[in-house]
This record gives structure tokens, C-alpha cells and sequence, in this order.
């Protein structure tokens, strides 16, 4: 089954307001929580991630927050930009060299 | 930005053939991956290295694909005999055992 799950295959939002994009995973072992963030035709890039012994970590207009008993974590992007358009994914790992897991992706369209 | 480099990045062979396609990590990151990326983003992991070792790899992998991670020379990975169903997006990313950093990939077209 699928261990990382990403809710909403697309959303759309105006510019400049504050979006939140969900992520549930089943795997307890889980350790690392990341977001990446995807271009068509161009391979992932790191936006922002967080080990599980924190529950929260902000970097300027992203901020991820991890949920580990409800096992959930999410990003958070205030004051979105058209280039913030973008498939986003979530992925999760148990840490060390283990391989990630990644979400389905949830297709961002920030309108002007 | 990652420091991943992949090449060639585009690959085209006829089935049966031998696809090879070539990762240099980050400097100092001892953990290779290789994932598969197909059109609809999923992404499938294929093997991963720390140092030369293989540290785990899926059943097709073990089959039908080689990969090496020699010292002081790129990663590979090669698939032995291509198949239509081969065609994806073949992603190289490195980690210094905590962020991964993707290169920009291969995309390999099997005609």
C-alpha cells in the first residue's frame, strides 16, 4: 500500500494568500519528513525537511509542521507567488542512508 | 542547489539494447539512490550505495539491472537488456545520511 499519501492531487490559490499542503504516512519508523518541489520536465529540488524530534521548522515563507502522533506533517506557504506554481511532494524516510518514500504530489497553481 | 551531476541526459536505444547512465554525488556525500521516475511522478527507489557497498535494491534491480558505485569514478547504472516499460526519468541523488539532493536525471526513451 501506499505508505505516503498526499490527499489532494491539485490546488489552486491567488496570489499572495497562505496555502497548506497535507501529507499522512503509515510507517512508525519514519524519522526525516521533506518537501520537494517539482518543475515539469526537471527532477525534485529540497524545499524545506524535519527530523522527528522536532515538530516544526520555518524557513522565510515555508513552514513545515510534523504531527507525529497523527502521523501527518504538512508545509505551509504564506504570500504565494505565480512561481510558486508547481507540483509539490512530500517524502519521508527512516533516516541514515534509507531510501524515501514519496507522496503522489499535489499539483499547485498560484493565479495573479 | 544540488551538485548532483547525471549524464547523458537524454537516452534513446531500441529494446534489447544496453542502457548505461552515469552519476557523479556531491562531494563528500557517501550515500548514492537511484529512483525511477515514471510520467505520472511516481517515483519507484532502485538501489542505493554507501561508499562501493550496495546497501539495499529491489527485485528488478538484482535482475535485469547492474549498478556500480566504483571509488574515484561516477556511479552507473545499467540496464541489460532495455524495455519499452524502462522508459522514465532515472534519478541519481546523494546524501550525506540526512537530505537527499537529486541530479536533473536521465530520461531514457526505449523505442
Amino acid at each position: 500500500g501506499q505508505q505516503v499519501k498526499q490527499s489532494s492531487p491539485s490546488l489552486t490559490v491567488q496570489e499572495g494568500g497562505i496555502l497548506i499542503l497535507n501529507c499522512d504516512y503509515e510507517n512508525d519508523m519514519f524519522d526525516y519528513f521533506a518537501w520537494y518541489k517539482k518543475y515539469p520536465d526537471n527532477s525534485p529540488t529540497l524545499l524545506i525537511s524535519v527530523r522527528s524530534n522536532v515538530d516544526k521548522r520555518e524557513d522565510g515563507r515555508f513552514t513545515v509542521f510534523l504531527n507525529k502522533s497523527g502521523k501527518h506533517f504538512s508545509l505551509h506557504i504564506t504570500a504565494s507567488q505565480p512561481e510558486d506554481t508547481a507540483v509539490y511532494l512530500c517524502a519521508a524516510d527512516q533516516g541514515g542512508s534509507a531510501k524515501l518514500i514519496f507522496g503522489e504530489g499535489t499539483k499547485l497553481t498560484v493565479s495573479s | 542547489n544540488s551538485k548532483v551531476i547525471q549524464t547523458p541526459r537524454y537516452l534513446v536505444k531500441g529494446q534489447g539494447q544496453k542502457a548505461k547512465m552515469r552519476c557523479i554525488p556531491e562531494k563528500g556525500h557517501p550515500v548514492v539512490f537511484w529512483y525511477q521516475q515514471n510520467k505520472n511522478n511516481e517515483f519507484k527507489f532502485l538501489i542505493n550505495f554507501q561508499n562501493q557497498e550496495v546497501l539495499q535494491q529491489i527485485d528488478m534491480t538484482e535482475k535485469r539491472f547492474s549498478a556500480e558505485c566504483p571509488s574515484n569514478s561516477p556511479c552507473s547504472l545499467e540496464i541489460q537488456s532495455s524495455e519499452a516499460g524502462d522508459s522514465a526519468l532515472y534519478l541519481c541523488a546523494s546524501s550525506g545520511f540526512a537530505e537527499q539532493f537529486f541530479g536533473p536525471g536521465t530520461r531514457l526513451t526505449v523505442l
